[in-house]
């Protein structure tokens, strides 16, 4: 079963206009990170935020936000004023069952979400 | 130091070739990953080091082998690969923090664009 949900397969923008991207988990654990990455088209995953379970406070950084629904399990990302440098995949990932050996480390991701900026 | 650096960028191997792929971090992080990625599907696990030792192995071929020689060096050796084997490979690191129930960001690299023909 899928553990995150990223429904938005691609989302096209114009240079300035904000964005909204979705990412929806599941977990039967009380204790969980969520975590966003970047990839643009160089391929390297650039990480952006961890946010763990006990955590529920959003977070701005530049023009970059998040919010953390634990009632909604889902921690949506915004772009506000959106540049053509964000054009890239954004990856939502959720690691969970910290407690397992086998478990640790594991990150879970979603489909990505494909944000395409146009000047 | 925050990178983590792979070698090669680019390789282009026969289905009887061996080869190898290199990671190296110097951030002190004692976990390290490799993952797999195919062009628009997210990351895959495939292994993770934890304290130079194999923590995790996610039923991977063992065409793929690990190896970490130290707690800066990981290794991904290829043998007798196939075609469909051809993708992105992603090596990362974090800090080890699993005893304090914490898990830390993985911390990527530029990975390395595999073709097997």
């Amino acid at each position: 079963a899928q553990k995150v949900t990223q429904a938005q397969t691609e989302i096209s923008v114009v240079e300035k206009e904000d964005v909204t991207l979705d990412c929806v988990y599941e977990t039967r654990d009380t204790t969980y990170y969520l975590f966003w990455y970047k990839q643009p088209p160089s391929g390297e995953l650039v990480f952006l935020i961890r946010r763990n379970s006990f955590d529920e406070q959003n977070e701005i950084s530049g023009r970059y936000s998040w919010n953390f629904q634990k009632s909604t399990s889902s921690f949506n990302f915004t772009i506000t004023a959106s540049q053509v440098v964000d054009s890239a995949v954004y990856f939502c990932a959720l690691s969970e069952a910290l407690g397992t050996t086998d478990s640790w480390g594991k990150l879970q991701f979603g489909a990505g979400t494909q944000v395409v900026v146009t000047p | 130091d925050t990178e983590v650096t792979q070698t090669p960028k680019h390789l282009v191997m026969g289905m009887t070739n061996k080869k190898s792929l290199k990671c190296e971090q110097h951030m002190g992080h004692r976990a390290m990953y490799w993952y797999k990625q195919k062009a628009k599907k997210p990351p895959e696990l495939m292994f993770v080091y934890s304290y130079e030792k194999l923590s995790i192995n996610e039923s991977v071929p063992s065409r793929f082998s690990p190896e970490c020689p130290n707690s800066s060096l990981l290794n991904l050796h290829l043998h007798a690969l196939q075609p469909e084997d051809s993708a992105l490979y992603l090596c990362a690191s974090s800090q080890e923090d699993r005893s304090s129930g914490i898990d830390n960001e993985q911390f990527f690299g530029p990975g390395t664009r595999l073709t097997v023909l």
